[in-house]
């Protein structure tokens, strides 16, 4: 089975910390995925990485940061944490073009900001 | 672009009911299509998908018929247990340029026993 584990179900700071969220995934997949979740607002997409050392944007990353430097590992970084982004993050993986492109998720991470 | 509408929620039923969770989507591409579950406390774990028109995905008595003809991807089940409330997302991938997965927003159910 694939595994997504993620450094913390939960995770309080203060507002102008730093914080990293890490995500390792031990199925060899090639892209990895970080979102925000939020109610009402379902999912959105932060940051992607098809390869490592390789970033792109997605739909919300302004005030967040990731790196890649090993293929199953995917960091979120946050450099300077704000009350609105508390919220839970979930990390994902999917393994290189297949049919159907299926995504596996973390148990996600939920961030408060105080 | 690509889009997914679900049903808002929450849906709420009686044990042993019957559930539908309407979803419909538009792709620039030829999509396939996916429903997530995220039962409280977890992350979304795939459900079921379907990956050409007509075809049925199946999985723990939930089923969906990928409907090209209404771009419809509904997610049913003939009778719930209280341990199926969870939050279910509708999702679609298209191989065009990026395969980058769209979600609905998600639509919670509750069962009462």
């Amino acid at each position: 089975d694939v595994k997504v584990t993620q450094s913390s179900r939960y995770l309080v700071k203060r507002t102008g910390e730093k914080v990293f969220l890490e995500c390792v995934q031990d199925m060899d997949h090639e892209n990895m995925f970080w979102y925000r979740q939020d109610p009402g607002l379902g999912l959105r997409l932060i940051y992607f990485s098809y390869d490592v050392k390789m970033k792109e944007k997605g739909d919300i990353p302004e005030g967040y940061s990731v790196s890649r430097e090993k293929k199953e590992r995917f960091s979120l970084i946050l450099e300077s944490a704000s009350t609105n982004q508390t919220s839970m993050y979930l990390c994902a993986s999917s393994p290189p073009e297949t049919n159907s492109y299926e995504q596996y998720f973390g148990p996600g991470t939920r961030l408060t900001v105080t | 672009g690509n889009s997914v509408t679900q049903m808002e929620g929450p849906v709420t039923l009686s044990e042993e009911a019957f559930l539908t969770i309407n979803c419909t989507y538009t792709a620039t591409g030829y999509p396939s299509l996916f429903w997530y579950v995220q039962y409280p406390g977890e992350g979304l774990q795939l459900l079921l998908k379907a990956t050409k028109a007509d075809d049925k995905g199946s999985n723990k008595g939930f089923e969906a018929t990928y409907r090209k003809e209404t771009t419809s991807f509904h997610l049913e089940k003939g009778s719930v247990q209280v341990s199926d409330s969870a939050v279910y997302f509708c999702a679609l991938s298209v191989k065009e340029g990026s395969y980058i997965p769209t979600f609905g927003r998600g639509t919670s159910l509750i069962v009462h026993p």
